[in-house]
């Protein structure tokens, strides 16, 4: 089975600034998906970035990028110049591939993100 | 507009009470889910259903069932409501061949 684990309960950064969420999960499987999801007040869950792990280099979303570690098993977000929109509940999530027995998302226990004006 | 919805949106339950939450798509995806989230545990799995006419257990089973007559709709009972189940509930849908995941709005279910 698939761990997940977010570290960080809470953090907040000043508006402008950059911030980094941590993520590391625990698998056996070689080829996977890893995402981060964002759930701002609204309830709605939005997927903000997504890797795949057989490729090496890190995705990126306009703002948004990870560092993506894979002998670590490490997967991190960082949000550039950090904006008021941004404070949310973040969520690290995991996949197996499509197709295989049990490819559904496992998550993480998720972070609160303050951004401070 | 297409999506996936779920209802009711919020619920208080007397303990003892029998609920159904609803859920359907209009994606036609062959996947669907249901998670409940509970602070600093994130999103945990209750059931699945990879195709219609099939379901599994996900890590979070006990106190739930599911079924899945059509593509479209995966509701979720709670046969007997305990505290415990005071949580709020995620439909998610997904085309099997993709990645990503659609959710509902959720469900925020308090029991008493």
């Amino acid at each position: 089975a698939q761990t997940v684990t977010q570290s960080q309960p809470e953090m907040s950064v000043q508006e402008a600034e950059t911030v980094t969420l941590s993520c590391t999960y625990d698998t056996s499987e070689n080829n996977y998906y890893l995402f981060w999801y964002k759930q701002p007040p609204s309830r709605q869950m939005i997927l903000v970035i997504r890797q795949e792990a057989y490729k090496q280099q890190n995705a990126t979303e306009n703002r948004f990028s990870v560092n993506f570690q894979k002998a670590a098993k490490s997967f991190s977000l960082k949000i550039s110049d950090s904006q008021l929109g941004d404070t949310a509940m973040y969520f690290c999530a995991f996949m197996k591939l499509p197709g295989q027995a049990g490819n559904m998302l496992t998550f993480g226990g998720g972070t609160r993100l303050m951004v401070k004006p | 507009i297409a999506g996936i919805t779920q209802a009711p949106t919020s619920q208080i339950l007397a303990a003892g009470r029998r609920m159904t939450l609803r859920c359907t798509q209009d994606m036609r995806h062959n996947a669907m889910y249901w998670y409940r989230q509970d602070l600093g545990l994130g999103l945990r799995l209750i059931h699945y259903s990879n195709t219609a006419g099939t379901t599994g257990k996900g890590e979070v089973p006990d106190g739930y069932s599911v079924s899945r007559a059509n593509t479209d709709d995966f509701p979720l009972t709670l046969a007997s409501a305990v505290p415990s189940q005071t949580s709020v509930y995620f439909c998610a849908s997904r085309q099997g061949s993709n990645t990503e995941a659609f959710f509902g709005q959720g469900t925020r279910l308090t029991v008493v």
